[in-house]
């Protein structure tokens, strides 16, 4: 049981390039969710997903795409890389409402 | 929409000594709350939830955090701190739906002096 992995750790892009950073659960859980962390903003909702099939959008879901294929992926997509977006990514997934998160060690990404 | 907020962005306490970390919230119903710990390069760890009954709540690693309705508060307590409880720490509530966002504060950074 890995529980959330997260690829790559580290990402330095330049800006205008595209890449996806990759999340996946075995835990078989519905809700999945990326955060992005910024120092001494706490963790904002980008995208989350309640099941396969069904995405939303977060509080800052700009610059980014997601999808939800199957139960245990939920890729986040950046379309053209900006300097904003430079910070670190976290997966997430839940079970039911009320649950905790698991959260996933982080992406690191550098746009310059 | 909700709303957390933690009032304290640094606290700095001495091994051995007490610790309380302010976390306030907004939310119309009754909250799903959370308290997640963060070390250095890592992801989130839940500490406690709380979602109804008894409003004293014990966690891991001898935490508890009380909570008050008529505050609107969901402060986390250790009677005497660790130097490896040195992190950042993240209150958050989450929605009493389905879908069940989660809102985080903006973190409290704990230092432990020897």
């Amino acid at each position: 049981n890995a529980g959330v992995t997260q690829t790559p750790k580290f990402q330095v892009l330049k800006t205008g390039q595209s890449m996806t950073l990759q999340c996946a659960q075995d835990m078989n859980h519905e809700y999945m969710s990326w955060y992005r962390q910024d120092p001494g903003m706490g963790l904002r909702l980008i995208h989350y997903s309640v099941g396969a099939g069904i995405t939303d959008q977060g509080e800052v879901p700009n610059g980014y795409n997601v999808s939800r294929s199957t139960t245990e992926d939920f890729p986040l997509r950046l379309l053209s890389a900006a300097p904003s977006q430079t910070s670190v990514y976290f997966c997430a997934s839940r079970g039911t409402s009320g649950d905790e998160q698991y959260f996933g060690p982080g992406t690191r990404l550098t746009v310059t | 929409a909700q709303s957390v907020t933690q009032p304290d962005i640094h606290i700095t306490v001495s091994e051995g000594a007490s610790l309380e970390l302010r976390c306030n919230y907004s939310y119309g119903a009754t909250p799903y709350l959370f308290w997640y710990v963060q070390s250095p390069g890592q992801g989130l760890q839940l500490l406690l939830k709380y979602f109804s009954g008894d409003t004293l709540v014990q966690g891991i690693k001898g935490f508890e955090a009380e909570f008050k309705r008529s505050q609107s508060s969901f402060n986390l307590r250790k009677p005497s701190v660790h130097w490896s409880d040195a992190a950042e720490y993240f209150c958050a509530v989450g929605e009493n739906t389905n879908a069940g966002k989660s809102t985080f504060g903006d973190g409290t950074t704990l230092t432990v002096k020897p």
